[in-house]
């Protein structure tokens, strides 16, 4: 699976829009981006995955450059609930296998 | 999405003897389950890969003995950690995978394993 490259913090205003950067420059064809978050304690929770159009759902938007080498989560509307480790995964759609978790991006949201 | 549940949330056991761990798909059916650990300020590490009605592949440097799992239907894996010492202790995950399509992967709340 490809290597992601995510900044190791971020900070964000409550209510702003938060957008955490994620770099996967050896993405291949067939491998979709995952964003994961863990809260402090908790299991991490899935957010949304693409292959290479813009998804949006209730949680997020991700936006997926046009050379998919890098990708772009924004949570719209930034609580102190959406404090958390942000996690960038890469790998093969269909397949059967684990995920691969980096280091991440803790982002804090600040009141 | 879909939920995936473990029990206990936490367990504090004495050294030497052994820790059942249950992680269950609750509305879904997962033939692939995975179990991970996360120690203090790390991210998750893969322990071993559970498939429904087979022997689960570890990780190298994961002892198949010390950590037993059994995925003996599509909605139950469980890790048992057997004669724990104080370095076992550490929070436990595990994922199950729902099927059709990109096989996204739901995680459960995990399991604090404290070893005294």
């Amino acid at each position: 699976d490809a290597k992601t490259t995510q900044p190791p913090s971020m900070d964000c205003a409550e209510g702003r829009a938060a957008n955490l950067p994620c770099n996967h420059s050896t993405i291949s064809g067939n491998e979709y981006v995952y964003w994961y978050r863990q809260i402090h304690s908790q299991g991490p929770q899935y957010i949304i995955h693409g292959l290479k159009n813009n998804e949006t759902n209730e949680m997020a938007s991700l936006i997926i450059t046009e050379d998919r080498k890098s990708s772009t989560l924004i949570l719209p509307h930034a609580t102190l609930r959406d404090t958390a480790v942000y996690y960038c995964i890469v790998r093969v759609g269909g397949s059967a296998r684990q995920l691969t978790f980096g280091s991440g991006t803790q982002l804090t949201v600040l009141p | 999405g879909a939920v995936v549940s473990q029990h206990p949330s936490r367990v504090i056991c004495k050294s030497g003897t052994s820790v059942k761990i249950e992680c269950r798909s609750l509305d879904f059916q997962a033939t692939t389950m995975f179990w991970y650990r996360q120690f203090p300020k790390q991210s998750l590490m893969l322990m071993a890969t559970s498939n429904e009605g087979s022997k689960a592949t570890y990780e190298q440097g994961v002892e198949k003995d010390k950590f037993l799992i059994n995925h003996a239907s599509l909605t139950l894996s469980t890790l048992t950690v057997t004669s724990a010492h104080p370095e076992d202790s550490s929070f436990y995950i595990c994922s199950a995978m729902s099927s059709g399509g990109q096989e996204t992967q739901y995680f459960g709340p995990g399991t604090r394993l404290l070893v005294l």
